[in-house]
């Protein structure tokens, strides 16, 4: 199975202030024939179901707010809100597509310092 | 609205048996592949099964053998049939929309919550 590792577990960002959350994975996740990374991000607010952010890594899903962006490839991928919202405050997870069992990693959580 | 609402979780001896549904609106649900994921003690995320628009199921190797998922094209349903229960698979069970060919999940229900214990 393709393990997905995020850090940091949490952290704490004014207001405003950029966000930065790392998802690697044990293996590739860049598909060669179809040009593209199978790695999907994921924001989960307590009570709401979890909502797709982006997806093949840096594709964001429509009426996701553009200071969302997913960046990277093959192995190592970011997720960054470049101004952090109240509204921001969540739990984020990577997801691989990739291969089967699609796996998760751990989760990040994002609080306001 | 893409809607999906999960329900039958509850409480379960260990060793029992417990069946989810979820009910699927605002898409046309025969068209899609349809997935169980649970959250577990911590947050963690951890595939369940997948399901293909005609039927066939697929299962992660914690519950092949005890889970049986299975839909309803004609009521847009799916269901989860879980049997021989440990505290292992005590957590909250999301029904989730795969987008067409993949494992990226589109659309997640809230959940409904499983505890088994003794």
């Amino acid at each position: 199975d393709i393990v997905l590792t995020q850090s940091p577990d949490s952290l704490a960002v004014s207001l405003g202030e950029r966000a930065t959350i790392n998802c690697k994975s044990s293996q590739t996740v860049f598909h060669f024939t179809k040009r593209k990374n199978f790695l999907s991000w994921y924001q989960h607010k307590p009570g709401q179901p979890p909502r797709l952010l982006i997806s093949w890594a840096s594709t964001r899903e429509s009426g996701v707010p553009d200071r969302f962006s997913g960046s990277g490839s093959g192995t190592h991928f970011t997720l960054t809100i470049s101004s952090l919202q109240a509204e921001d405050v969540a739990i984020y997870f990577c997801q691989q597509y990739d291969s089967t069992p699609p796996t998760f990693g751990g989760g990040t959580k994002v609080e306001i310092k | 609205e893409v809607q999906l609402v999960e329900s039958g979780g509850g409480w379960v001896q260990t060793g029992g048996s417990l069946r989810l549904s979820c009910a699927a609106s605002g898409f046309t649900f025969s068209n899609y592949d349809m997935h169980w994921v649970r959250q577990v003690t911590g947050n963690r995320l951890e595939w369940v099964s997948g399901t293909g628009t005609s039927g066939d199921s697929y299962y992660s190797d914690s519950v092949r053998g005890r889970f049986t998922a299975s839909r309803d094209n004609a009521n847009n349903s799916l269901y989860l049939q879980m049997s021989s229960l440990t505290a292992g698979d005590t957590a909250q069970y999301y029904c989730v929309r795969a987008s067409s060919g993949t494992y990226l999940m589109d659309v997640w229900g809230k959940g409904t919550t499983v505890t088994v214990s003794s």
